[in-house]
């Protein structure tokens, strides 16, 4: 089974923290994404990277930065947490081969409150 | 630029009823559509995907979903639902040689006894 698990389920930090959320993945897959998730605006992606040390911008990446030092793991910063930045976050990774037909595969979500 | 619409934020239905989930997407490119599956407290997993070919997709637990490329749509059915079909939806779309999906805003199915 394909299994991408997540740091923290929860998590509860103060505004102007420095925040890490970790992501690892075991299926070997080349790409690794990270999304948050807010009620009736679905899930929108923050960044995504399909190699060890390269990164791409998502449609929301405006106070984040992601880090991928090695394949499994995928990491994203929050350089000075906000507390619009209260969310669900969900992490996600797919294999490189056969395009944007694969599947992707979710951890289970890191819930942060920024007070 | 791509974007999907679920027309309904709230689904309820009685056990054993049918049901539709309806999805409406647009794109400039051809596209691949997909339908996840999120149960409470856990993350999304895929319960089916439109890559090419039959425009009729059966996807797990008993779910099919129609592609329909002149009206735009990718509506979710399941003649029967149960109790543990509980959980929210998610319609996504993405064009070809893209990785990024682009997700709708999810529909809450609640079914009830």
């Amino acid at each position: 089974d394909v299994k991408v698990t997540q740091s923290s389920r929860y998590l509860v930090k103060r505004t102007g923290e420095k925040v890490f959320l970790e992501c690892v993945q075991d299926m070997d897959h080349e790409n690794m994404f990270w999304y948050r998730q807010d009620p009736g605006l679905g899930l929108r992606l923050i960044y995504f990277s399909y190699d060890v040390k390269m990164k791409e911008k998502g449609d929301i990446p405006e106070g984040y930065s992601v880090s991928r030092e090695k394949k499994e793991r995928f990491s994203l910063i929050l350089e000075s947490a906000s507390t619009n930045q209260t969310s669900m976050y969900l992490c996600a990774s797919s294999f490189a081969s056969g395009g944007a037909g694969n599947e992707q595969f979710f951890g289970p979500g890191t819930r942060l409150t920024v007070l | 630029a791509q974007s999907v619409t679920q027309l309904d934020s709230q689904v309820p239905v009685f056990e054993e009823a049918p049901v539709e989930l309806r999805c409406n997407y647009s794109s400039s490119v051809s596209v691949y559509l997909f339908w996840y599956v999120q149960y409470p407290n856990q993350g999304l997993q895929l319960l089916l995907k439109y890559l090419s070919g039959s425009t009729l997709v059966k996807g797990i637990n008993g779910f099919e979903a129609e592609f329909n490329k002149s009206q735009t749509s990718f509506h979710l059915r399941k003649p029967s639902v149960h109790i543990s079909d509980t959980a929210e939806y998610f319609c996504a779309v993405t064009g070809s040689g893209y990785n990024k999906l682009i997700f709708g805003a999810g529909t809450r199915l609640a079914v009830h006894p």
